[in-house]
């Protein structure tokens, strides 16, 4: 059963322009949600991340929304460079139940940023 | 530097061998981690620690077996009676439980190959 999907496995966006990536959370109790970012052969790395209690959170080129109804959150990258090509994953914790203590991950999503 | 050391970064074994992955770490974070990766299916968690001498399963538990005798340390044992143990191989540590919102830091991982 997964519980954090990303449906889509990859995004090719132009040098410049902005990139949407999103993610699908199917357990109500999630209440932190992250993204992170890997390359090839390496360790993921903490993007943004956002609290159930608001729905946008910005970071520089980063902002993250969330909208707990539809159960849904997006990253938005602008402007997208070609060292954001990368893959991104969508994280969600719990603070009870079943999820709590841990992090679930979507499958991730490959972006390619062209020049 | 502080940060997560996994080590080796590449391991071969041949089949119906154990194999033991390190993992350690001096950010003074009392939970640990253990993630693996496969094409396609994101980062699956293996077993997660939130305190010395306790840890839980997690997702895909079965043929691993791992020990927290020491907050900075989380080896990870492979054994043979894991079916498919081809994958890439992540620690990870968070200051605390990933339940309340803990960012997790991520090793360089380790990428374990049966013959």
């Amino acid at each position: 059963d997964q519980q954090v999907k990303q449906n889509s496995p990859s995004l090719s966006v132009q040098e410049g322009r902005i990139s949407i990536l999103n993610c699908d959370y199917t357990n109500s109790m999630f209440d932190y949600f992250l993204w992170y970012k890997k390359y090839p052969a390496e360790g993921p790395t903490f993007l943004i991340s956002i609290s159930s209690i608001k729905d946008k959170n910005e970071d520089g080129r980063f902002t993250v929304f969330l909208n707990k109804s539809a159960k849904h959150l997006s990253l938005h990258i602008v402007p997208s460079q070609p060292g954001d090509s990368a893959v991104y994953f969508c994280a969600a914790s719990a603070k009870g139940g079943t999820s709590y203590g841990k992090l679930t991950f979507g499958q991730g999503t490959i972006l390619t940023v062209h020049p | 530097d502080g940060g997560i050391t996994q080590s080796p970064k590449y391991l071969f074994r041949k089949e119906g061998q154990n194999v033991t992955l390190s993992c350690e770490q001096n950010l003074n974070h009392d939970a640990m981690y253990w993630y693996r990766q496969d094409p396609g299916q994101g980062l699956r968690l293996i077993y997660y620690s939130q305190i010395v001498n306790d840890f839980q399963k997690g997702d895909i538990a079965e043929g691993y077996s791992v020990s927290r005798e020491k907050k900075e340390s989380f080896p990870l044992t492979v054994t043979s009676a894991q079916k498919n143990p081809t994958a890439f191989y992540l620690c990870a540590s968070s200051k605390r439980s990933t339940g309340s919102g803990g960012e997790l830091f991520f090793g360089e991982g380790s990428r374990l190959t049966v013959l």
